[in-house]
């Protein structure tokens, strides 16, 4: 079993939908959850950073940590085609350790 | 600002051929860094990781090699290139104190061997 499970999709999604994307994960040392937005051919940026459990919301985004359920989510809200791409999730242990442990990555895909 | 580059962006190669890709950050001191390969269509597979100058860990054994021959340097190599080596190829940093997990990644590398 991976550490931390991700659909790979493809999500496709009409302009305007909310998407939901989701990670679950099995080691309950994690602390530190992070989702990255990769373009094609482009390296991962950071888009959300989030410390241990609950609710963190930038703009039309927001992350979601359940730690008792082992499951943190991505929300975006009024999606827009440029939202397209690929969505991953990653967490850490502990701070100061370095070392993520990413999914496999969601594509999604919002049609105009 | 930090910035982190890499270079070069592209790159074909023929089988058992050398390899050199570099990495360089700026804005930043004494980051941890790191190399990872992503694959079509998988996600980010560590290869190697460093706290310092001089100080690599290695994460999957193969034919690849990592240096950090100055605080900001990272450099992936081999000696002979397998098939098995084309991929993606990126560069991240981190700042290393406490609570910042966070990782920034450079623009990739994309490397074909053929």
């Amino acid at each position: 079993q991976k550490e931390v499970e991700q659909d790979p999709g493809p999500l496709s999604v009409p302009e305007g939908a909310i998407v939901s994307l989701n990670c679950t994960y099995s080691n309950s040392a994690f602390q530190y959850f992070m989702w990255y937005r990769q373009y094609s051919r482009k390296g991962p940026e950071l888009l959300m950073y989030t410390y241990s459990s609950g609710n963190k919301e930038d703009g039309r985004f927001t992350a979601q940590v359940d730690k008792s359920s082992k499951y943190i989510s991505l929300f975006i809200r009024d999606s827009q085609p440029s939202d397209s791409a690929t969505y991953l999730c990653a967490m850490s242990p502990s701070g100061n350790t370095g070392k993520l442990i990413f999914g496999q990555g969601t594509t999604l895909q919002v049609k105009p | 600002s930090q910035t982190i580059h890499q270079w070069p962006a592209t790159l074909v190669q023929p089988v058992g051929s050398p390899l050199s890709l570099e990495c360089t950050v700026e804005g930043t001191s004494n980051p941890n860094l790191y190399w990872y390969r992503q694959a079509a269509g998988r996600g980010l597979q560590l290869l190697f990781y460093s706290v310092g100058i001089g100080q690599i860990s290695s994460e999957v054994p193969q034919n690849l090699s990592a240096s950090r021959p100055q605080d900001r340097q990272f450099i992936l190599s081999s000696k002979k290139l397998l098939l098995s080596d084309s991929g993606f190829y990126l560069c991240a940093w981190s700042s290393g104190g406490p609570g910042t997990d966070t990782q920034y990644f450079g623009p990739g590398t994309r490397l074909t061997v053929l």
